[in-house]
């Protein structure tokens, strides 16, 4: 059963305009959320992160949202530019326990 | 300073043979984890080790896996009589207290 879902497998947005990625999650104890992007050949690296007392953390273009009635967070990305190419993943925990993370959402920013 | 290193970035096997994986974790880090990633699909959790705490084994797929970690830092992931199905990109984080985790680059295991 998986805990953290990203229901979209893939994204294709121009570039300038927002990329909107979704995450879900099924455990309404986690508390804290992490998004990571990772390129090719290479490891996760991390984006941004917002705990369960914020629904919103903003850092340069990049934000996310977090609605905890609804167990649902979104990284938005705005203006996109063609080096955010890459696959996005959401992660989340309960204070104390390991991050589970979600399979993965590729988005492809189109020049 | 440095970042996580894992050795070797790539290794090809035969189906039978053992394989062992290297990590290096950022200096200081208490917490240090193995993922794998297979074709296609997200990351898998394998093990935590937190400082001196008994690791969590409860994502190794099978007894064929078994990792270690010496000192509090460098860790080894081991994989016996490896099969086809082990063919991933294995990959070593460590964090602060659990939070924000630091991936190394991976290691790519292709086993024939």
């Amino acid at each position: 059963d998986q805990q953290v879902k990203q229901n979209s497998p893939s994204l294709s947005v121009q570039e300038g305009r927002i990329s909107i990625l979704n995450c879900d999650y099924t455990n309404s104890m986690f508390d804290y959320f992490l998004w990571y992007k990772k390129y090719p050949a290479e490891g996760p690296t991390f984006l941004i992160s917002i705990s369960s007392i914020k629904d919103k953390n903003e850092d340069g273009r990049f934000t996310v949202f977090l609605n905890k009635s609804a167990k649902h967070l979104s990284l938005h990305i705005v203006p996109s530019q063609p080096g955010d190419s890459a696959v996005y993943f959401c992660a989340a925990r309960r204070t104390g326990q390991n991050f589970v993370f979600g399979p993965g959402t590729r988005l492809s920013v189109l020049p | 300073g440095a970042g996580v290193s894992q050795s070797p970035s790539n290794k090809v096997t035969e189906k039978g043979k053992d394989v062992e994986l290297r990590c290096d974790p950022i200096s200081g880090h208490t917490a240090l984890y193995w993922y794998r990633q297979s074709l296609g699909q997200g990351l898998e959790f394998l093990i935590y080790f937190q400082g001196n705490s008994a690791p969590d084994k409860s994502g190794l797929p099978s007894d064929r896996f078994s990792a270690e970690r010496t000192g509090g830092s460098v860790s080894t992931l081991t994989i016996q009589r490896t099969q086809q199905e082990d063919s991933a990109v294995y990959l070593c984080a460590s964090s602060l207290y659990g939070n924000e985790q630091f991936f190394g680059p991976g290691t790519r295991l292709t086993v024939l």
